[in-house]
């Protein structure tokens, strides 16, 4: 099973609303990430919050984290049609002795224009 | 400053073909990782190097997949022979700080290999 799983799987707003992605994971992290993935290239480190953070921000960027809940929501506000791309949560964490970090399947964002 | 290479971008091949995706990790790091996605799967860790030594190769899925990683500005992930099945694209990405104590960082990853096994 996924160890982080965003939601929702897709979401099509119109540009200047907010955009919010969940992301929900199952064991313990020693931090969690997002990243941004354009169609057709690589993906790119967006903003990463520690276990013992909250909340961080980055530009229209806002991120939250509830450990107790294990869950984290990304938040853009006042999108643009250039903020349409795929995001991804990834959980670093310790696994059988070894340190990991795994992705969700994404969450596909829209902002039409 | 450059980012991390990888290469070839495309890769067309027929089943039982050998395969070999190279990468050029960004210098000064000295952590490696390859990645596959696929739309069924999402994004798997294949194998994760650490100053050149392959720390966690867990997720490779078997025999026919191998990695090296002969110095610190090169690596590449060789699959022989090629099934239909290997068919995704598969990413490069270095850290400056690895895996280790807590202190995952940042991935930089490259553009990917999109390989298609016919």
């Amino acid at each position: 099973s996924q160890q982080g799983e965003e939601d929702p799987q897709a979401l099509s707003i119109q540009e200047g609303e907010n955009a919010t992605m969940n992301c929900s994971y199952k064991t313990s992290i020693n931090n969690l990430q997002w990243y941004r993935q354009n169609s057709g290239r690589g993906l790119v480190h967006l903003i990463l919050i520690r276990s013992n953070e909250r909340e961080k921000h980055s530009g229209r960027l806002r991120v939250t984290l509830d450990t107790s809940k294990k869950s984290s929501s990304l938040l853009i506000t006042a999108s643009r049609a250039a903020d349409t791309a795929s995001y991804f949560c990834a959980t670093a964490l310790t696994q059988g002795g070894s340190e990991k970090l795994v992705f969700g399947k994404g969450t596909k964002l829209t902002v039409n224009p | 400053d450059a980012g991390v290479i990888q290469s070839p971008r495309h890769e067309v091949t027929e089943m039982g073909q050998e395969v070999t995706l190279r990468c050029k990790p960004i210098s000064g790091h000295n952590s490696l990782f390859w990645y596959r996605q696929t739309m069924m799967r999402g994004l798997e860790l294949l194998i994760y190097f650490n100053n050149n030594v392959p720390i966690d190769d867990s997720g490779m899925p078997e025999d026919r997949f191998s990695a090296k990683m002969p110095n610190a500005s090169f690596s590449t992930l060789k699959i022989q022979p090629s099934e239909p099945r290997d068919s995704a694209v598969y990413f490069c990405a270095s850290s400056p700080f690895g895996l280790a104590g807590g202190r995952t960082g940042e991935l930089f990853f490259g553009e990917g290999s999109r390989l298609t096994v016919l």
